[in-house]
């Protein structure tokens, strides 16, 4: 059964500073990852998608990596602010799930300090 | 703004009540899907729709009944809920591309809040 771990739970920066969050996954046999953000009371909002086949993706400030070898993703967020405050989800897709059937992690619930 | 349209956005009803949730999308596409969300928890899996089909239904219970009306509508028909069913309610819709699988990213709409007295 695939597992998909996001540590830490909670995390808390100054503005300015760089954003590392971990997403960790069991079962390498994955078509691509997903990340996403929630803002609260809101839905998500995709931020990146990884293919299997890829080891990077950026937009922006944002920077994934994903090493399927070892089960691992990292969400990079350069140069923080306050408006980068949101839980950031991860999400895979399986290969021997079919439709879209996205796994989550548990978030990261971020704050950004002025 | 979100490409996905959910209405409505707060709804309270009865646990006798019967009343719908719906969602809209114009981007072309053909997978939509719905999921339930509790406080501090994941996003979790309901069904999923594809080619107006029901393609997932993830063992939900019975007083939940989805339907999909076009390429564009999804809705989600509530009867004799229980207040455990209260929770943030997530459509969502990707792009297919003749597989079974989407490599396409999921757009989520806002959800609808929906609580059970």
């Amino acid at each position: 059964k695939q597992e998909v771990t996001q540590i830490p739970a909670a995390l808390s920066v100054p503005e300015g500073e760089n954003l590392v969050l971990n997403c960790s996954f069991t079962d390498s046999a994955i078509y691509n990852l997903q990340w996403f953000r929630q803002d609260p009371g809101k839905g998500l909002t995709s931020l990146l998608l990884i293919q299997s086949s890829q080891r990077e993706q950026t937009s922006g400030r944002l920077n994934a990596s994903l090493d399927k070898s070892s089960g691992r993703s990292t969400l990079y967020i350069a140069a923080s602010q306050p408006g980068d405050s949101a839980t950031y989800l991860c999400a895979v897709l399986k290969t021997t799930d079919s439709w879209g059937k996205l796994q989550f992690g548990a978030g990261t619930q971020v704050v950004v300090t002025p | 703004d979100t490409e996905v349209t959910q209405t409505p956005k707060h709804l309270v009803m009865g646990m006798t009540n019967k009343k719908s949730l719906k969602c809209e999308q114009h981007m072309g596409h053909r997978a939509m899907y719905w999921y339930k969300q509790k406080a501090k928890k994941p996003p979790e899996l309901m069904f999923v729709y594809s080619y107006e089909k029901l393609s997932i239904n993830e063992s939900v219970p019975s007083r939940f009944s989805p339907e999909c009306p076009n390429s564009s509508l999804l809705n989600l028909h509530l009867h004799a809920l229980q207040p455990e069913d209260s929770a943030l309610y997530l459509c969502a819709s990707s792009q297919l591309q003749g597989s079974r699988r989407s490599n396409q990213p999921q757009h989520f709409g806002d959800g609808t809040r929906l609580s059970i007295l």
